[in-house]
């Protein structure tokens, strides 16, 4: 048990359409991260945030945008789908004091058809 | 060529078999993950290494800072173990680059 909760768990989207995934982290970890996984490969950074300030991204477009909250939860936003955005997408969560140990959720296993 | 490359990337062991998995490594970094990820996505976060070796139960983790190189090592491998094994690390913009994975199953 990582303590850091996602959801949806599955959802299923049409090409063009917005979605947004959530994750609620354990109190005091002001730093998450987000990562797209597709099938048989390793995850690939999206973007992380630091007190609801973005800090870092990886190679994605802006579509991809994302929010962090006082309350230790954040959301990532994807616009306009494609059907090469049918991945798992998985946040990740630290906090001071563990240097940069990893909290993952389970993920949400977003298929866009 | 990717800065993070596993070896192998498939490996069936007989239960109670010694188990190394390896990950080379081609940027500076501040740590280096070992992670265990089970069917249906869930990653658990096995170890942080930024020098030297670390030990719990029956894993061993083994970092070479010069020679930009880490080994996973299962003792007495159990079905249990089956899983994907990732090893990512930290770079100076603090962004987390994955390896592809190890699949490892482990049979009865």
């Amino acid at each position: 048990e990582t303590g850091v909760t996602q959801s949806p768990t599955h959802l299923i989207k049409t090409r063009g359409q917005q979605v947004t995934l959530r994750c609620s982290s354990q109190s005091g970890h002001n730093t998450v991260s987000w990562y797209q996984q597709a099938l048989g490969q390793g995850p690939q950074f999206i973007f992380q945030y630091y007190r609801e300030e973005e800090n870092g991204r990886g190679n994605f477009p802006p579509r991809f945008s994302g929010l962090q909250f006082p309350n230790y939860s954040s959301e990532l936003n994807v616009n306009a789908l494609e059907l090469d955005d049918s991945a798992l997408y998985l946040c990740a969560s630290s906090y001071p004091g563990t240097g940069e140990k990893l909290f993952f959720g389970s993920g949400t296993q977003l298929s866009v058809l | 060529k990717n800065e993070v490359e596993q070896s192998p990337q498939n490996l069936t062991a007989q239960e109670g078999e010694f188990i190394t998995i390896n990950c080379s490594y081609s940027v500076g970094i501040s740590a280096l993950h070992w992670l265990q990820q089970h069917p249906g996505g869930g990653i658990v976060s096995l170890f942080m290494l930024s020098s030297g070796k670390k030990k719990h139960g029956r894993l061993i983790a083994t970092i070479n800072i010069q020679e930009k190189h880490s080994s996973l090592h299962i003792t007495a491998s159990h079905p249990r173990d089956s899983a994907v094994y990732i090893c990512a690390v930290t770079g100076s913009a603090r962004q987390l680059t994955f390896g592809s994975g190890t699949q490892l199953t482990v049979l009865p």
